[in-house]
């Protein structure tokens, strides 16, 4: 069965310091997809960024970047110079990729809260 | 805009009343899934569709829950004899042909509330 952890619950940080979202993740298919969403206050999730199974390279968006590590079936998330923006509740998530889009298995969250 | 579109956004309703909900997805998603979120928790799946053929349920659809997508387009979600615990955000989600992985679009939700 897949399963996605994250085991912090909430994080809170001052602004412009960097913050690393944890996301660890079980599965037994050799071909998956990891994904990362942010939901803000007004509750919308907001795609940030899809990764491929046989894709480990380590991937940076502008402040954001990715760790993807197979043998530790990890994908943290790391904000760089964290801003009040970035305050919201983040998922990570986890699908099969056998037989097109399978549902996605979602971990509990980690509300990231960056004070000014 | 063609994002995936959720009606009602919010809805109040009495213990014991049933209650519908609609989801229209991105119209070349050809896969739509609906999900649950409780407060502090994440995103939980209920059911999925490709077309109109409902794929998977989730146990936690109780007997109480029924979803359709009827010509598979649009999908409705209906909770019969609402209990209190059925107060959560209902989140649809649709995506396309082609690569697995692709294409996961969320729309705003609908929030219940079963006093």
């Amino acid at each position: 069965a897949q399963k996605v952890t994250q085991a912090q619950t909430e994080i809170s940080v001052v602004e412009k310091e960097d913050v690393t979202l944890d996301c660890v993740y079980e599965t037994r298919d050799t071909t998956y997809y990891l994904f990362w969403y942010k939901q803000p206050p007004s509750g919308e999730l907001v795609f940030l960024i899809r990764r491929n199974s046989f894709d480990e390279q380590n991937e940076i968006s502008g402040r954001y970047s990715w760790n993807f590590q197979k043998s530790t079936s990890s994908f943290n998330f790391t904000i760089t110079a964290s801003q009040v923006v970035d305050s919201a509740v983040y998922f990570c998530a986890l699908s099969e990729a056998n037989s097109g889009n399978t549902p996605l298995v979602f971990g509990k969250g980690t509300r990231l809260s960056v004070i000014a | 805009d063609t994002g995936v579109s959720q009606n009602p956004r919010h809805k109040i309703t009495k213990r014991g009343q049933n209650v519908t909900f609609r989801c229209d997805p991105i119209s070349e998603h050809n896969r739509l899934y609906w999900y649950r979120q409780t407060l502090g928790q994440g995103p939980e799946f209920l059911t999925y569709f490709q077309n109109e053929a409902q794929l998977e349920k989730s146990r936690l659809l109780s007997d109480r829950f029924s979803a359709e997508r009827p010509k598979g387009s649009f999908s409705t979600l209906e909770i019969q004899r609402t209990e209190q615990g059925d107060s959560a955000m209902y989140l649809c989600a649709s995506s396309g042909p082609g690569r697995a992985g692709y294409g996961y679009t969320f729309g705003s939700g609908t929030r219940l509330t079963v006093v």
